[in-house]
């Protein structure tokens, strides 16, 4: 099967802290795309960031960051130094070589931020 | 971002009825796509297109229907409306099959 799972249901955290939120996928393809996006409160869908198979270097920007692991299909984003407005739905998502045009999301992972 | 429109922004309609959803946007993306969000199950996708006329099932299309005839609108429309179409329902559109989604804001569908 090709999938993404977020094991991760619900993360409630206290702001200034560090949290992880998982994400795996199953592909049998060696070309594929791994996505995060946000979710806030008021409803839109806020693209992260892509990153594809042959790119594992981790990335960073300002408080977030990705580690992308392939031997472990991995790619979980972690948020430093939550804040309020951290608090979202996040959602990871797969899209591979013979999925044609279409992109498999996660169930999503709600974190909450308390002050 | 992608101009994205959907309309309506909330729809409550009874069931048997015909609703459809519409998706517009700016940008001149080939691909679109319909998902359908409800708790427990994140964004499952309905139906999409690769370009005018050109359209596929996604994992949970019984009961939805699309069309396009022009690039820039995609409609969704379910011939018979259900209680387990209650939702809402995301229009997206990307430039290259593997670039990032950009996403409209959503309808909120309730069947009574």
């Amino acid at each position: 099967a090709q999938k993404v799972t977020q094991a991760q249901t619900e993360i409630s955290v206290v702001e200034k802290e560090d949290v992880t939120l998982d994400c795996v996928y199953e592909t049998r393809d060696t070309t594929y795309y791994l996505f995060w996006y946000k979710q806030p409160p008021s409803g839109e869908l806020v693209f992260l960031i892509r990153r594809n198979s042959f790119d594992e270097q981790n990335e960073i920007s300002g408080r977030y960051s990705w580690n992308f692991q392939k031997s472990t299909s991995s790619f979980n984003f972690t948020i430093t130094a939550s804040q309020v407005v951290d608090s979202a739905v996040y959602f990871c998502a797969l899209s591979y070589e013979t999925s044609g045009s279409r992109l498999t999301f996660g169930e999503g992972t709600q974190l909450t931020v308390n002050p | 971002d992608a101009g994205i429109t959907q309309s309506p922004r909330h729809k409550v309609t009874e069931t048997g009825t015909p609703v459809t959803l519409r998706c517009h946007q700016t940008e001149n993306h080939r691909y679109m796509y319909w998902y359908r969000q409800d708790p427990g199950h994140g964004l499952r996708l309905i139906h999409y297109s690769y370009g005018v006329k050109d359209t596929d099932k996604g994992e949970v299309s019984d009961g939805y229907s699309v069309s396009r005839s022009k690039t820039e609108d995609f409609l969704l429309t379910l011939e018979s409306a259900t209680s387990s179409q209650t939702s809402v329902y995301f229009c997206a559109s990307r430039r290259y099959e593997n670039s990032p989604l950009h996403f409209g804001n959503g309808t909120r569908l309730t069947v009574t």
